[in-house]
């Protein structure tokens, strides 16, 4: 089990530049789940699909924000354009749907971090 | 409305010492699950442990206890002779059922900094 995988490690870009962020989330999970993390807002949930459907995307901050996930093993976090106060770090997360396992928990990726110049 | 509330931004202790990291949820749902995560220096998140809100067992695992008490919306973690590599960020947060669904999203508390010095 490769876990979640987040692509790029790092991004460094110009500010009104296109950002994509990519997440390929573990084989099986019917969830999953884009977080941001800056200092000021701590770990705040994005947006979360199931299944392949966008099930919450109030967290979402605005219009040059927008995810897809065309496939089970796939998911893209755009950013257009970026602005420098979209500098954080992003995760993905994959959830399966059954919490019968006492030891799951949702799993991160490493995370992508962006700096928007 | 869901939340999380860790009051400790920042622990200091000397390593063996004992330390617990303090959680408050609120939440008017009667099932959801907790979690702690760690989050070390190199930036990923660590998941450390879940409980469901109908076991309130409390858990054991090597240095690490966890105590869960729905009477005062607490899930405190405590680590016993602390050492260097307990420093990391720690993480309390909390997953309420989505209607029809066995999942929902991650509140995050706002974290406490833990830093064992030798």
């Amino acid at each position: 089990d490769a876990g979640v995988i987040q692509s790029p490690r790092h991004e460094v870009t110009e500010m009104g530049q296109e950002v994509t962020l990519r997440c390929k989330p573990i084989s099986g999970h019917d969830y999953l789940f884009w977080y941001r993390q800056t200092m000021m807002r701590g770990l705040e949930l994005l947006i979360y699909f199931n299944n392949n459907v966008p099930i919450d995307d109030s967290g979402m901050p605005e219009d040059r924000f927008s995810a897809k996930m065309p496939n089970a093993s796939f998911s893209t976090l755009k950013i257009q354009p970026s602005e420098p106060r979209d500098s954080a770090v992003y995760f993905c997360a994959s959830s399966p749907g059954d919490f019968q396992d006492l030891n799951y928990g949702y799993t991160f990726g490493s995370g992508t971090r962006l700096t928007v110049v | 409305a869901q939340k999380v509330t860790q009051a400790q931004t920042e622990i200091s202790v000397v390593e063996k010492e004992d330390v617990t990291l303090d959680c408050v949820y609120e939440t008017r749902d009667t099932t959801y699950y907790l979690f702690w995560y760690k989050q070390p220096p190199s930036g990923e998140l660590v998941f450390l442990i879940r409980r469901n809100s109908f076991d309130e067992q409390n858990e054991i695992s090597g240095r690490y206890s966890w105590n869960f008490q729905k009477s005062t919306s607490s899930f405190n973690f405590t680590i016993t002779a602390s050492q260097v590599v307990d420093s990391a960020v720690y993480f309390c947060a909390l997953s309420v059922l989505a209607f029809s669904s066995n999942t929902g999203k991650l509140i995050f508390g706002q974290g406490t900094t833990l830093q064992v010095k030798p």
